[in-house]
């Protein structure tokens, strides 16, 4: 069975901390990594992609990819009440065409 | 443009009634999907469409009945549903299956209740 594993939280972080958001993968094929937010009632909205080992920054994000631990992690500098979210882990491999989701982590950051 | 569109936000059915969700992209995308989500859990994949022929269709009960009219266009039709099916239904597009790298874009989905 391949699973996307994430910590579901509560994540509690103060406004304007760094968030760090960890998921863990079960499957050695899984080759692109997606991080999705979704805020309460809304769908999943892309906020980063990574495919290759290493760190990939976009603005205040950053994902990191270790493909020989099977780990992905995001993570939210400077943090915002606005970022208050569920965070979706989702990963793919070229022999399949799904996406597997983890369950999400939910991120709380407080004034 | 990374938009894909779908109607009705929301809907309100009884368990005999036939309706339809519409979902649109206009991003060249050559890849459909529908997902169901309940509250609380990550989207599960329903259908799958690549080049509009159905390729994956999840063991999903057959009064959902997807359907394709053209590369742009993704239909749920729903019949005789169940209180149990209420939930958020989402469409997404990507540019091709199973490309590895292919990013899926989510529609707004529709916030389905069965009474």
């Amino acid at each position: 069975q391949k699973e996307v594993e994430q910590n579901s939280g509560p994540l509690s972080v103060p406004e304007g901390a760094i968030a760090s958001l960890n998921c863990t993968y079960s499957d050695r094929g899984s080759q692109s990594f997606f991080w999705y937010r979704q805020y309460s009632g809304k769908s999943p909205e892309l906020i980063m992609s990574i495919y290759s080992n290493g760190d990939k920054e976009d603005g205040r994000f950053t994902a990191q990819l270790n493909k020989a631990s099977q780990y992905v992690s995001l993570l939210i500098r400077d943090s915002q009440p606005s970022d208050s979210a569920t965070y979706l882990c989702a990963g793919a491999s070229y022999n399949t065409d799904k996406l597997i989701f983890g369950t999400g982590t939910r991120l709380q950051v407080f004034p | 443009d990374t938009e894909v569109t779908q109607t009705p936000k929301h809907l309100v059915m009884g368990m005999t009634n036939k309706k339809s969700l519409k979902c649109e992209q206009h991003m060249g995308h050559r890849a459909m999907y529908w997902y169901k989500q309940k509250a609380k859990k990550p989207p599960e994949l329903m259908f799958v469409y690549s080049y509009e022929k159905l390729s994956i269709n999840e063991s999903v009960p057959s009064r959902f009945s997807p359907e394709c009219p053209n590369s742009s266009l993704l239909n749920l039709h729903l019949h005789a549903l169940q209180p149990e099916d209420s939930a958020l239904y989402l469409c997404a597009s990507s540019h091709s299956r199973g490309a590895g790298h292919d990013t899926q874009y989510f529609g707004p989905g529709t916030r389905l209740t069965v009474l």
